[in-house]
């Protein structure tokens, strides 16, 4: 069965530096999200991506967090200059149809 | 704003016994809510959607507007039952993003 696969599974990165999370969504959808679970915290939503642009964002998904669909298989998150706060799990889904999502395993970004 | 709430972090029970795990929302308009499942070392997904009034793996969630809940129920507990449970309300708008709350662990002991 298909499943929407990220890497990596761990990131640990200094304060202020740029990060690149990817994920590699199920090959026939075309929605993609992106989530994040502070420890201990909810899942949040980030941002979703339809037709080569971003659908709709929260206000979490500020100027340091852009997204980018560079080919036709892998969906990227990418922060420019990271803050402790931005420690978490981040998890990619994907949509055929934008109804029932399918979640990657999640990349756990440490920042220190 | 629309809200989730999961009042239990962790809820204990014994294999055979039922379950019933709480959600409350707010919202204003028309909710749609869904039951999402992690289970160990495994990824979130799907469990149900109050639209499709099915049960999947013995479980069953009611919406009840006049309390503003969305509760999980399973009769007869499993050891297998046992994840983190996490109640979500799709946010406004065409899109289906879940709203999601802060997840009831559910553990089933032998």
């Amino acid at each position: 069965e298909p499943e929407v696969t990220q890497t990596p599974s761990h990131q640990v990165t200094q304060m202020g530096q740029e990060v690149i999370l990817r994920c590699v969504p199920i090959s026939n959808h075309l929605y993609f999200y992106w989530y994040r679970q502070i420890l201990g915290q909810k899942v949040e939503f980030l941002v979703s991506f339809y037709n080569n642009e971003i659908s709709e964002k929260s206000e979490i998904f500020d100027d340091q967090f852009s997204v980018e669909r560079p080919d036709g298989s892998n969906f990227t998150l990418k922060i420019r200059s990271t803050k402790l706060e931005d420690s978490a799990m981040y998890f990619c889904a994907s949509s055929a149809q934008g109804y029932e999502q399918y979640f990657g395993p999640g990349t756990r970004l440490t920042v220190t | 704003a629309q809200r989730v709430t999961q009042p239990e972090k962790l809820l204990s029970v014994f294999k055979g016994a039922p379950v019933e795990l709480k959600c409350n929302y707010s919202y204003s308009g028309s909710p749609e809510l869904f039951w999402y499942v992690q289970y160990s070392r495994q990824r979130l997904q799907l469990l149900l959607r109050h639209i499709s009034r099915e049960s999947i793996k013995g479980f069953t969630a009611d919406l009840n507007k006049g309390e503003t809940s969305f509760h999980l129920k399973k009769p007869f507990a499993q050891e297998e039952d046992s994840a983190m449970y996490y109640c979500a309300l799709k946010r406004p708008g065409g899109s289906y993003i879940p709203t999601f709350g802060r997840g009831t662990s559910l553990i089933v002991h032998p």
